[in-house]
Parts: C-alpha cells; structure tokens; sequence
C-alpha cells in the first residue's frame, strides 16, 4: 500500500541547474497537489491538477511548472533553480472533499 | 477567504499531562477541517477530520477536537501525552473551490513531551 510516492528524497543543486521532482499516487484519486513547506510558514500551495488533464496556479507558483502526466502522476519542475527555492516538497492526493494523502517529501537544497 | 491561526508555535507538556492545541478558523462556507501530524523528516498523516454532524471528533491515537462554529474554534486534544507524541501538527481548512479542494494550513505548532 504505497499511497503517494515522491522521488527523490533528498537533492542538491548548484543555481541555474533544472530539475524536475516525480510524484506517483496508487488511490485512483482525480486532484493532486504540490507544496512547499518552509520552516514557521506551513504548507504553501505551489500548483495543483483538479483532475487530468487540467492544472492551475497556487499561491507559490513562481519559478516552478507543472505536468498531470497521467492520473497516477504529477510532475514539478524548476526550469533554473534560485536558493530561494531551497525548501522541503510534498505531493498530495485526494477525492473532493475527502483528506489529502502526502508523500514523505523531496528534500531541496540550492546551493 | 479562509484562513487559519494556530496559538503558539511551540508547546511543551509533561509525560501523562493534557495536550491542548489551539486552531481558530475563518472560512466564508460551511468548513471542513482537519488535523495532521508531521514526525520529523516524514510527510503529513491525518489525525482527524470534522465535516458536518457530530462536533467532537475522534481520531486516531487518542486525540479528539471539538468543533465551535460560535468560537470560531477546532482545538485539538488528547487527555494524557505520550513520548511518541513530540511531533509537529498542522491545523487546516478546507473548501471546495472550482472542482478542487482548497486546502489553508496554519503554521504549525511543534509538540515537545517532557519525560
């Protein structure tokens, strides 16, 4: 039962480097999200897909791109990487109205 | 717009004493409103959830919130604290907007359970 799967776990990089963060869910669930936790501020949307085929702005979404691949899965990009993207990421999933399930987070460093 | 306050960034309780953390809400429709739990260097697990109906609200590992729409308040309990508690818990609300649900977290309030 793997619920929300993100890859990688950990990632450092120089400025200016792209990168894309991978995120799989198993639920069948239609909306998935993308977040970005930094430390006294909680969760920050960043873009979120609604269902398949559709994706939209959050409140973060400067500097970042989006892809639904497919149901299952929700791709996030950073096409040249600042250090103020430096923060930890998380994937989540849901069914409207119901919870959202997160992954364990992609660990982000920008050097 | 919705929105939420969590009182105090951290807290501090002794083995076998009262958890009480403290959520207020504001949000325009009727809410739905949640509580996580983040240990470190893992992602959020749900702890409970109020959405309509009853307005104490039982979770997993014997915490439980009341919701007051008169207060504006969804405080988050658990009658003795454990060790395995020390964690850091995201108060949130939640409103369908546009075929997806928006989901406002509060800041956070790190639980530090004193042996």
């Amino acid at each position: 039962n793997a619920g929300v799967t993100q890859t990688p776990k950990f990632q450092v990089l120089k400025t200016g480097q792209s990168m894309t963060l991978q995120c799989a869910q198993d639920m069948n669930h239609n909306s998935m999200y993308w977040y970005r936790q930094d430390p006294g501020m909680g969760l920050r949307l960043i873009y979120y897909s609604a269902s398949e085929g559709t994706t939209d702005k959050g409140e973060v979404p400067n500097g970042y791109n989006v892809s639904r691949l497919n149901k299952r899965e929700f791709s996030l990009r950073l096409e040249s990487a600042a250090p103020s993207q430096t923060s930890v990421y998380f994937c989540a999933s849901s069914e409207a109205q119901q919870p959202q399930h997160f992954g364990d987070g992609t660990r982000l460093s920008i050097l | 717009a919705q929105s939420v306050t969590q009182l105090g960034s951290h807290v501090s309780v002794s083995e076998g004493a009262l958890v009480l953390l403290r959520c207020n809400y504001s949000s325009s429709v009727p809410p739905y409103l949640f509580w996580y739990v983040q240990y470190p260097n893992q992602g959020l697990q749900l702890l409970l959830k109020y959405t309509t109906g009853a307005t104490l609200v039982k979770g997993i590992n014997g915490f439980e919130a009341e919701f007051k729409k008169s207060e504006t308040s969804f405080h988050l309990t658990k009658p003795s604290a454990h060790m395995s508690d020390a964690a850091e818990y995201f108060c949130a609300v939640s409103e369908n907007s546009g075929g997806y649900q928006k989901v406002t977290f509060g800041t956070g309030t790190k639980l530090q359970v004193i042996p």
